[in-house]
């Protein structure tokens, strides 16, 4: 089975630039979920999705971050405009419903902003 | 309030050895799962052991297991005989039932593995 797929794996784009970061998540799972690492925050949630529906963005750091989930296959993070400090490694994870049920993470979007 | 803490940032473990990377938690939700995962330095996130809160039996996974002190909020991960691709960033997750299903992560342990 295809776990998480994200695209790009490198981005490296230049401040003030549109970025915008992919996932297919596990097919059957209901929940997907956007993480970013960073050495001085370690991993933070960014948003969640159940369903399709945004339940949690808290985690979203301010205007410029937006995240959609259009059907249950695919999910985009969208930052406009990219700033320095967003430079980061992204995941992707999902999982199916119920506490117990383990987020498998995608690959990761390392992302550089000059 | 930091609701996963691995105290030690990095560990040393000689091959074939055993080691147990430390996680102590936070919470008051009866309901919650422990994770661990394992993040090599190609960069992905590689689930390895859950715990549950009602589970009466420690988790065990191939050469991984989870010493689960439930009064102390300790779930520790043990790893037996290891091997130099053991190599790697560890964390510690924490999922609380009545918070919603994200991950609370640890800021990791990184294990390295000598010959």
């Amino acid at each position: 089975d295809a776990g998480v797929i994200q695209s790009p794996r490198h981005e490296v784009t230049e401040m003030g630039q549109e970025v915008t970061l992919r996932c297919k998540p596990i097919s059957g799972h209901d929940y997907l979920f956007w993480y970013r690492q960073t050495m001085m925050r370690g991993l933070e949630l960014l948003i969640y999705f159940n369903n399709n529906v945004p339940i949690d963005d808290s985690g979203m750091p301010e205007d410029r971050f937006s995240a959609k989930m259009p059907n249950a296959s695919f999910s985009t993070l969208k930052i406009q405009p990219s700033e320095p400090r967003d430079s980061a490694v992204y995941f992707c994870a999902s999982s199916s419903s119920g506490l117990t049920d383990t987020q498998y993470f995608g690959p990761g979007t390392r992302l550089t902003v000059l | 309030a930091q609701k996963i803490t691995q105290t030690q940032p990095g560990m040393f473990v000689q091959e074939k050895e055993a080691v147990t990377l430390d996680c102590t938690y936070d919470t008051s939700d009866p309901s919650y799962g422990l994770f661990w995962y394992k993040q090599p330095s190609s960069g992905e996130m590689i689930f390895l052991i859950y715990q549950g809160s009602y589970d009466q039996q420690n988790a065990t996974e191939g050469r991984y297991s989870l010493n689960f002190q439930k009064a102390r909020k300790s779930a520790n991960l043990v790893i037996s005989a290891s091997q130099l691709g053991d190599s790697a960033m560890y964390f510690c997750a924490m999922r609380e039932g009545r918070s919603g299903y994200a991950l609370n992560f640890g800021k990791g342990t990184s294990l390295l593995v000598t010959p």
